[in-house]
């Protein structure tokens, strides 16, 4: 029961387009949403976050988007850049478990 | 720490070996987590501690886990009778609030 899917498993994107990595979940208990970056051997790095009381949070060069109705969280990079080059987890909580529940990820490629 | 600090980064073990796994969370962060990754999945929940308390213990896959946090800051995680299945991404993270975590290096974890 993958409670959190991300149905890209890889993403190509140009040096300096957008790259838009996509996220939908079942539960509609979650209230509290992430997106992780992770390098080779490293651990996941926190990227940005949502509240579902929010429909965008924007932070640099990320922006995330929640659709409440759908299901669906985005994160937008733009511009890409060549050191976005990662796997990217898409997480949510629900308010009152501690635990995030993970996607299985999206490998962003940025080609120069 | 600056970050969340876990050793041993590899550890490799003989199938029936028990191992333990140790994690330094960020100073202060009351909230611990344990975290599993196979292989081209996300992350999945182990455990969480609140201080010293393990409130959540529901991911644990057999009563061949356990884990601890005796005086509320370094956890350890020890996986009695290794088996093959086993091998994997063992993650811990810290959180001040519990929303958002952060994750260290991992240590991988192959049962041979």
């Amino acid at each position: 029961d993958q409670q959190v899917k991300q149905n890209s498993p890889s993403l190509s994107v140009q040096e300096g387009r957008i790259s838009i990595l996509n996220c939908d979940y079942t539960n509609s208990m979650f209230d509290y949403f992430l997106w992780y970056k992770k390098y080779p051997a490293e651990g996941p790095t926190f990227l940005i976050s949502i509240s579902s009381i929010k429909d965008k949070n924007e932070d640099g060069r990320f922006t995330v988007f929640l659709n409440k109705s759908a299901k669906h969280l985005s994160l937008h990079i733009v511009p890409s850049q060549p050191g976005d080059s990662a796997v990217y987890f898409c997480a949510a909580s629900a308010q009152g478990a501690q635990k995030l529940v993970f996607g299985q990820g999206t490998r962003l490629t940025i080609n120069p | 720490g600056a970050g969340v600090s876990q050793s041993p980064r590899y550890k490799v073990a003989k199938r029936g070996q028990d191992v333990a796994l140790r994690c330094d969370p960020i100073s202060g962060h009351v909230s611990l987590f344990w975290y599993q990754q196979a292989l081209g999945q996300g992350p999945e929940f182990l455990t969480y501690f609140q201080n010293e308390a393990q409130l959540d213990k529901s991911g644990l896959p057999s009563d061949r886990f356990f884990a601890e946090r005796p005086e509320g800051s370094v956890s350890t995680l020890k996986i009695q009778r290794t088996q093959q299945e086993d091998s994997a991404v063992y993650l811990c993270a810290s959180s001040e609030d519990s929303r958002r975590a952060f994750f260290g290096q991992g240590t991988r974890l192959t049962v041979v």
